[in-house]
């Protein structure tokens, strides 16, 4: 089995500051990638960032950048700098590379950028 | 590159009614899914494709939920009859994975806009 928790339903941060979302998965394979996903309130999912489970370095794209410490399963998302075009649902997801590789997402974290 | 397209983008029904979504994939993309998100939720898996064989309906209701892929490419997801509680929105996806390749943009979802169902 695989889930993804996200402990953190809401949070607010001041524009320009850093922020960091929580994710925590379990899954007792050694094969598995982990995502990161925006939806604002249009509704679209945008994806940021991707981790492989056998990747050495921290993923990272552009103010986004993926805390994995594998030992804790964990998976946090860091958003240096927000914006206030960062405000939107941020869902944390895994897909394990062994049977029906299916993406399973966690129940999200609303973030809210206030100027 | 063009996206993966979904239709209708809203759609307003009376329980019992049926209603069907309609999903084209990026070009290329082996495997295409269908979520179904209530709102304030995460996006629950219905059901999965690879090329055109189903690889997981776990959480399909079968009873009156049903899905094709046909030649492998676009892709209809049919629900009949409905009830209040499959207001929704369906959401479809799809990427370019065929393997277990963990480090490349292969395994990255690409979604569309969603169709968003309401019944009444």
């Amino acid at each position: 089995a695989q889930k993804i928790t996200q402990t953190q339903p809401g949070m607010f941060v001041q524009e320009k500051e850093a922020v960091t979302l929580d994710c925590t998965y379990d899954t007792s394979d050694p094969s598995y990638g982990l995502f990161w996903y925006k939806q604002p309130s249009s509704g679209e999912m945008i994806f940021l960032i991707y981790q492989g489970s056998y990747d050495q370095q921290n993923a990272t794209e552009g103010r986004y950048s993926l805390n994995f410490q594998k030992a804790r399963k964990s998976a946090n998302l860091v958003i240096s700098a927000s914006q206030l075009g960062d405000s939107a649902m941020y869902f944390c997801a895994m897909i394990r590379f062994q049977g029906a590789q299916k993406l399973v997402f966690g129940q999200g974290t609303r973030l809210t950028i206030n100027p | 590159e063009a996206g993966v397209a979904q239709s209708p983008r809203y759609k307003i029904i009376e329980k019992r009614q049926s209603v069907a979504f309609w999903c084209n994939p990026i070009s290329g993309h082996a495997t295409l899914y269908w979520y179904q998100q209530i709102l304030g939720q995460g996006p629950k898996l219905l059901i999965q494709f690879q090329n055109n064989g189903v690889v997981d309906d776990s959480q399909l209701p079968k009873d009156r939920f049903s899905a094709e892929r046909l030649k492998g490419v676009d892709s209809t997801l049919k629900i009949q009859p409905a009830k209040l509680e499959d207001s929704a929105v369906y959401l479809c996806a799809s990427s370019l994975r065929t393997g277990g390749d963990l480090s490349s943009g292969a395994n990255v979802l690409t979604f569309g806009a969603g169709s968003r169902l309401t019944v009444l």
